[in-house]
């Protein structure tokens, strides 16, 4: 079984600094995928980045980077340079080899402040 | 770009009627998935196909039933409606599966049971 744990319920963060959301994850599956998605309050899914268990770099997409640390299990976004409309709702979620589905954890509210 | 369509964005229905949910993707997508959101508890897994005609019962499929009979096209059916099925439901597909392919997601209907 796969388990996502989420703990930071609602973040808030000033415009133009970074922040980081929190992911941590268990699994027995030795080859896994872990994504990001962001939720605007429009409601739709946009996936944000992803990482592979057998990666060796830290992903990065413009300014979102994931802080993956495979021992700790844990793989955290970080959002540099916060904007406005990045104020939304961000899941993490992991995929075993072999899986067809994604389990998600239950979500970070992030809040920016001009 | 992928692109995920869903039949309505809000949908008032009562108690015992039966109702469609239609989901459509332009991609080609053999994986295709149902999902409801619930504040604080993430997104659940409703159900998922990976092929036309193929159905897999996600983690909470009770009171739910699913159709692919095309392959862009997949339905979810509640066969009379309760009250505790007022939700966020949201569609996805993927490519075949691989621990690095993302799901898209359609953007949501937002299901009221009276």
């Amino acid at each position: 079984a796969q388990k996502i744990t989420q703990t930071q319920p609602g973040m808030f963060v000033q415009e133009k600094e970074a922040v980081t959301l929190d992911c941590t994850y268990d699994t027995s599956d030795p080859s896994y995928g872990l994504f990001w998605y962001k939720q605007p309050s429009s409601g739709e899914m946009i996936f944000l980045i992803y990482q592979g268990s057998y990666d060796q770099q830290n992903a990065t997409e413009g300014r979102y980077s994931l802080n993956f640390q495979k021992a700790r299990k844990s793989a955290n976004l970080v959002i540099s340079a916060s904007q406005l409309g990045d104020s939304a709702m961000y899941f993490c979620a992991m995929k075993g080899a072999g899986s067809y589905q994604l389990t998600f954890g239950k979500g970070t509210k992030l809040s920016v402040i001009p | 770009d992928v692109k995920v369509t869903q039949s309505s964005r809000y949908l008032v229905k009562r108690t015992g009627e039966k109702v469609f949910l239609e989901c459509v993707q332009d991609m080609d997508h053999e994986n295709m998935f149902w999902y409801r959101q619930d504040p604080g508890l993430g997104l659940r897994l409703i159900y998922f196909s990976y092929d036309v005609k193929m159905k897999e019962k996600g983690d909470i499929p009770e009171g739910y039933s699913v159709s692919r009979e095309k392959k862009e096209r997949f339905s979810l059916i509640l066969e009379s409606a309760s009250t505790n099925q007022t939700s966020m439901y949201l569609c996805a597909s993927s490519l075949i599966t691989g621990v690095d392919n993302e799901q898209f997601f359609g953007p949501g209907t937002r299901l009221t049971v009276l």
